[in-house]
């Protein structure tokens, strides 16, 4: 069964960093493509970042709101993917969801974590 | 530039079928889609991913109640037998070279 866990959230002032956590579990994680998408309170749903699988190079893609702050990488000999944000701002508050990417479409996703980015 | 627009809302009764509408911006209307249900307090799940050749694949233990269609740039989502459960706000999201794109949502009301 697939599962993604994430872990990481927590509050943290504005301007400061933080890294998310996503661990895979009940698929080849080296052979998929992985995506973070959050959601901020009471809003939809916004895609932040993918990283492709090392087959396509491992290359990252990111969004324009987080471009330049935001950094996704994988380890695949632990089935982890991370989501390192830096330069935080409070319209970054949000719950941050792991995706499995087809290379399209998300087909799975973990539970969440909630970053609360707030003085 | 990607833009995928859905109605804000849609309510159904009981029972009854309702069709749900995401549509691809200009210059995208042979793009797949997927579907995404979110239930109230809930996490999205994944429901289907709808290519532009008409096939169609369903998540995991996604009944076949959930089904999608398209016309021209408009991509569907029909749930039949409405359910008390589906009352839930419906994603689509699509993608291109280097993005992935969600709309806004759809928040089902099953009356």
């Amino acid at each position: 069964e697939v599962q993604l866990v994430e872990s990481g959230g927590g509050l943290v002032q504005p301007g400061r960093s933080l890294r998310v956590s996503c661990t895979a579990f009940g698929f080849a994680f080296g052979e998929f493509a992985m995506s973070w998408v959050r959601q901020a309170p009471g809003k939809g749903l916004e895609w932040v970042s993918f990283i492709r699988n090392k087959a396509y190079g491992g290359t990252a893609e990111y969004a324009a709101s987080v471009k330049g702050r935001f950094t996704i990488s994988r380890d695949d000999s632990q089935s982890i993917a991370y989501l390192q944000m830096n330069s935080l701002k409070t319209e970054d508050t949000a719950v941050y969801y792991c995706t499995r990417d087809l290379g399209g479409g998300s087909d799975h996703w973990g539970q969440g974590t909630l970053v609360t980015v707030s003085s | 530039q990607l833009v995928l627009t859905q109605s804000p809302s849609a309510s159904a009764s009981l029972g009854a079928s309702v069709k749900l509408t995401c549509t691809l911006s200009s210059g995208h209307s042979s793009n797949g889609i997927a579907w995404h249900q979110q239930q109230p307090e809930k996490g999205p799940r994944f429901l289907m991913k709808f290519n532009s050749d008409g096939s169609h694949s369903r998540g995991d233990g996604i009944p076949d109640r959930f089904s999608g269609s398209s016309s021209g740039a408009e991509r569907y989502l029909t749930i039949s037998s409405l359910q008390s459960e589906d009352e839930a706000d419906y994603y689509c999201q699509a993608w291109d070279t280097g993005i992935r794109v969600f709309g806004g949502g759809t928040k089902l009301t099953v009356l």
